[in-house]
């Protein structure tokens, strides 16, 4: 079945470093792919999004390539905030829809210090 | 954006009652609602497919007699743990479907319900 597998937590870094979390998936067909992010006392919420390869989907600074050949869709910003300290899940869906089932890593908490 | 409630967000139990949690949409239709289970440093589960006015769908190995799914209308889902038992302590999230103005059809989540059963 499908699955996704995120790289192991925590993760800290100081204000203004530079994220990468690394994220593979297994999926027949061709998968949507997703970053989802929660916030400390909040929901998930979908930061951003790819359909197709070579798509890279974008929001708040962050980026993130469908890349089919390694079958990975890396999270990265370029200079990141305290705010952005939270839990980062990867999914995965086998549609482009919002009545789809979402496959998702284990998440990744992110601590940015000051 | 789009807002999905969860109530009530923490209930503690005692072991053989049973809880009802709701789910709901409050600015969009629902056609589709999923209830996940999320354990401590683990990922979302996804426990069923919650269809308005059908029979949920179940994931494997979810008892379908012990999490009883209702989607009664467009923008309420429930879902009721039967005779708990401390092993089902978790933490339990729902998502609902809508498309967006723009056409990017898109999951919104509730902000979860901590169950804790004595």
């Amino acid at each position: 079945g499908d699955s996704v597998t995120q790289m192991e937590g925590p993760v800290t870094l100081s204000e203004e470093a530079f994220l990468t979390i690394n994220c593979t998936y297994t999926a027949t067909g061709y998968p949507s792919l997703f970053w989802y992010v929660q916030y400390p006392g909040e929901g998930l919420q979908l930061l951003l999004k790819a359909t197709k390869a070579d798509d890279k989907g974008s929001n708040k600074g962050f980026e993130a390539t469908y890349r089919k050949e390694t079958t990975s869709f890396h999270l990265e910003k370029g200079s990141v905030q305290v705010s952005d300290s939270a839990v980062y899940f990867c999914a995965l869906s086998d549609q482009d829809g919002a009545n789809s089932k979402l496959t998702f890593g284990k998440g990744i908490t992110l601590s940015v210090r000051p | 954006g789009a807002v999905v409630s969860q109530h009530p967000s923490r209930v503690i139990c005692k072991s053989g009652t049973s809880v009802k949690i709701e789910c709901r949409s409050l600015d969009f239709q629902a056609t589709t609602m999923f209830w996940y289970r999320q354990f401590p440093k683990k990922s979302l589960m996804l426990m069923a497919t919650s269809n308005e006015g059908s029979k949920a769908t179940y994931e494997q190995g979810v008892e379908k007699d012990k999490f009883l799914i209702n989607h009664a209308s467009l923008t309420l889902s429930t879902l009721t743990v039967t005779s708990a038992h401390p092993e089902d302590s978790s933490f339990y999230i729902c998502s609902a479907g809508t498309s967006g103005s723009t056409g990017t059809d898109t999951q919104y989540f509730g902000p979860g319900t901590r169950l804790t059963v004595l």
